[in-house]
């Protein structure tokens, strides 16, 4: 059981470049995010999943796209990078128990990304 | 919106002392509260939660009371380990099951 997995671990674009982040769970869960890490400013929702074929708007959602391409993965795509985009990205996915059950997240290890 | 205030690190202690890293919140309604740390190179993990007022969360000899008062939710370890050398980030949950961090506490413990 992995969990949740990222590729790639580590990435420099020029800027201008596209790249895609890749995220994958093995975990059965519904919901999906992306979140980017900076310092001093913890987490901040980029995009959200709710559920397979829906994707919605987070906090910081200029620059990206995503996609739910299934239950397992949800991709962040940067069309044109910028250096204002490097940062520490982090995936996670929850569920959240029938009933009263709390709802948690769980992250992936992270992709740093530097643009210069 | 909500917001999540954390004490500035990093915070350097020695091998056996105790630890408080002070959290407070602004939320409209109730929301879960969240303490994950992050190890070296890796993503974050729950470390503890509380759900409602006066709520006590607690693992690996970490505890957290929820302080609907005060709007705190300080973390604190009688004898912290150098092992515990990590980010610690509070975190509110709110109505609509998104999660707001605050800035993250670097924690050094030295032998």
């Amino acid at each position: 059981n992995a969990g949740v997995t990222q590729t790639p671990k580590f990435q420099v674009l020029k800027t201008g470049q596209s790249m895609t982040l890749q995220c994958a769970q093995d975990m059965n869960h519904n919901s999906m995010y992306w979140y980017r890490q900076d310092p001093g400013m913890g987490l901040r929702l980029i995009y959200y999943s709710a559920s397979e074929g829906t994707t919605d708007k987070g906090e910081v959602p200029n620059g990206y796209n995503v996609s739910r391409l299934n239950k397992r993965e949800f991709s962040l795509r940067l069309e044109s990078a910028a250096p204002s985009q490097t940062s520490v990205y982090f995936c996670a996915s929850s569920y959240k128990p029938g009933g009263t059950g709390e709802e948690t997240q769980y992250f992936g290890p992270g992709t740093r990304l530097l643009v210069l | 919106g909500d917001s999540v205030t954390q004490m500035e690190g990093p915070v350097t202690l020695s091998e056996e002392a105790f630890l408080t890293i002070n959290c407070t919140y602004t939320a409209t309604g109730y929301p879960s509260l969240f303490w994950y740390v992050q190890y070296p190179g890796e993503g974050l993990q729950l470390l503890l939660k509380a759900t409602k007022a006066d709520d006590k969360g607690s693992n690996k000899g970490f505890e957290a009371t929820y302080r609907k008062e005060t709007t705190s939710f300080h973390l604190e370890k009688g004898s912290v380990q150098v092992s515990d050398s990590a980010v610690y980030f509070c975190a509110l949950r709110d109505a609509g099951n998104m999660l707001t961090f605050g800035g993250g506490t670097r924690l050094m413990v030295k032998p």
